[in-house]
């Protein structure tokens, strides 16, 4: 069975300190990677996606930054956070190759003060 | 460009009764795939129903939905609310087999509260 963990699970951050959040997703090969951003109380924001390693596609930036290392692997960071950098963020995965359901990790819940 | 609309941000309703909730969308695509996604309090966002199909229902979980491409519609709804069905409701869209199908639009959600 797939697995997908995120971490960490929640962060507490300064204005204009770095961040780097990560997923990492087991018992599958070759998946479609998502960064998610879900503001308290607001709609879920597809940042970006990636189709496969080192292939970073963005949807909308928000000043952030996302890089796919490894086939398991995906990074959302940032070297400078905003206050509006809070929420939210969800990593999720779906098949190769048009695979239809998004399948979401727990998640990281980010306050920046 | 392509939108999801969710005109209800609150509903509540008694346990029992039935449950409707609204999705329209704007699209592009010409074949769109539509998506009900739940989210129960600190819990991640899980499927409940997709469709692709126009005029063809689909159930899951006592809820169903039907994909209605002359009017741009995907209401999810269920015969009778359970306490347990309390949750976040998101519509999403996405373009089946296309150049943009790695790009998922959700609507701004439906908070469901089922009271006793």
């Amino acid at each position: 069975a797939q697995t997908i963990h995120q971490w960490p699970v929640a962060e507490i951050k300064a204005v204009g300190s770095p961040l780097s959040l990560g997923c990492t997703i087991k018992g599958k090969s070759s998946p479609n990677l998502y960064w998610y951003w879900q503001a308290t109380g607001g709609t879920l924001q597809q940042l970006f996606y990636s189709i496969t390693v080192g292939q970073v596609e963005s949807v909308v930036q928000l000043n952030l930054s996302a890089s796919r290392p490894k086939d398991d692997q995906f990074i959302l960071s940032t070297e400078k956070l905003l206050l509006s950098h809070s929420g939210f963020y969800l990593c999720a995965w779906k098949d190769w190759g048009g695979g239809d359901t998004l399948y979401f990790g727990a998640g990281t819940r980010l306050s920046v003060l | 460009g392509d939108s999801v609309t969710q005109t209800e941000g609150l509903v509540t309703l008694t346990e029992g009764l039935p449950v409707m909730l609204n999705c329209t969308y704007q699209t592009i695509y010409s074949n769109p795939f539509l998506f009900w996604y739940v989210q129960h309090l600190n819990e991640s966002p899980r499927l409940l129903l997709k469709s692709f199909t126009d005029n063809k229902r689909t159930e899951h979980q006592g809820f169903h939905a039907t994909l209605h491409k002359s009017s741009s519609s995907f209401h999810l709804q269920k015969s009778s609310a359970q306490l347990s069905d309390s949750a976040l409701y998101y519509c999403a869209l996405s373009d089946r087999g296309g150049s943009n199908y790695n790009v998922l639009y959700f609507g701004s959600g439906t908070k469901l509260t089922v009271e006793p």
